[in-house]
């Protein structure tokens, strides 16, 4: 099984910030990688996948970068609106998630 | 426009079984990967199971021989048989609708969630 860690489990920052978030693969799994952001109460929603891809209707100052083992998430310009936790998923073999990293307030 | 919308979640005693449901609008289930996907209370995502458009079927590892994932072709439906429920299946339950490229496939879709509570 593939097995996925994301650094850090929880981050703070303020609005403006640029962030990022580290995930790391067990095996490679190429660029079969996509990135979650889910709000409390609420489903995940796509905001990249293959690695770097936009989602449509994803803004711009999110983006990926990233294969084989090492890929980040990178948010240019923290908004009010990108408090949340966010989820590295693999998808080369079957389906793995890390384990979330939150974004708070600093 | 695409809607996943689950039901059957509720309050079951260990051991027992609960059957979801997911019903799926703006698509045909048929034609695509439809995989289930859980969240324990306070914790991270949990792939489940999957129905491949060519009717495979797949679960991790936690769930074999207790649930069964199928579909109803005619209600553009999707089932989750739960079986020999324990308290650790506790969890929110999310209906996804994978798309992609070939064998390599994302969720781009979820339903609202519907809650799961094994628990005497």
């Amino acid at each position: 099984d593939i097995q996925m860690t994301q650094s850090p489990s929880t981050l703070s920052a303020s609005v403006g910030d640029r962030v990022t978030i580290t995930c790391r693969a067990s095996q490679s799994i190429s660029g079969w990688l996509a990135w979650y952001q889910q709000k409390p109460g609420k489903a995940p929603k796509l905001l990249i996948y293959e690695a770097s891809s936009l989602e449509s209707g994803v803004p711009s100052r999110f983006s990926g970068s990233g294969s084989g083992t090492e890929f980040t998430l990178t948010i240019s310009s923290l908004q009010p609106d990108d408090f949340a936790t966010y989820y590295c998923q693999q998808y080369n073999s079957y389906w793995t998630f890390g384990q979330g990293t939150k974004v708070e307030i600093k | 426009e695409v809607q996943l919308v689950e039901t059957g979640g509720g309050l079951i005693q260990p051991g027992g079984s609960l059957r979801l449901s997911c019903a799926a609008s703006g698509f045909t289930v048929s034609s695509n990967y439809m995989s289930w996907v859980r969240q324990a209370p306070g914790k991270g995502l949990e792939w489940v199971s999957v129905i491949y458009s060519d009717g495979r079927t797949y679960y991790t590892d936690s769930v074999k021989g207790r649930f069964t994932i199928s579909r109803d072709n005619s209600k553009n439906t999707v089932y989750l048989q739960m079986n020999s429920l324990r308290a650790e299946d506790t969890a929110v339950y999310y209906c996804t609708r994978a798309v992609g490229r070939g064998d390599f496939e994302y969720f781009q879709h979820w339903g609202q969630g519907t809650l799961v509570t094994v628990s005497s």
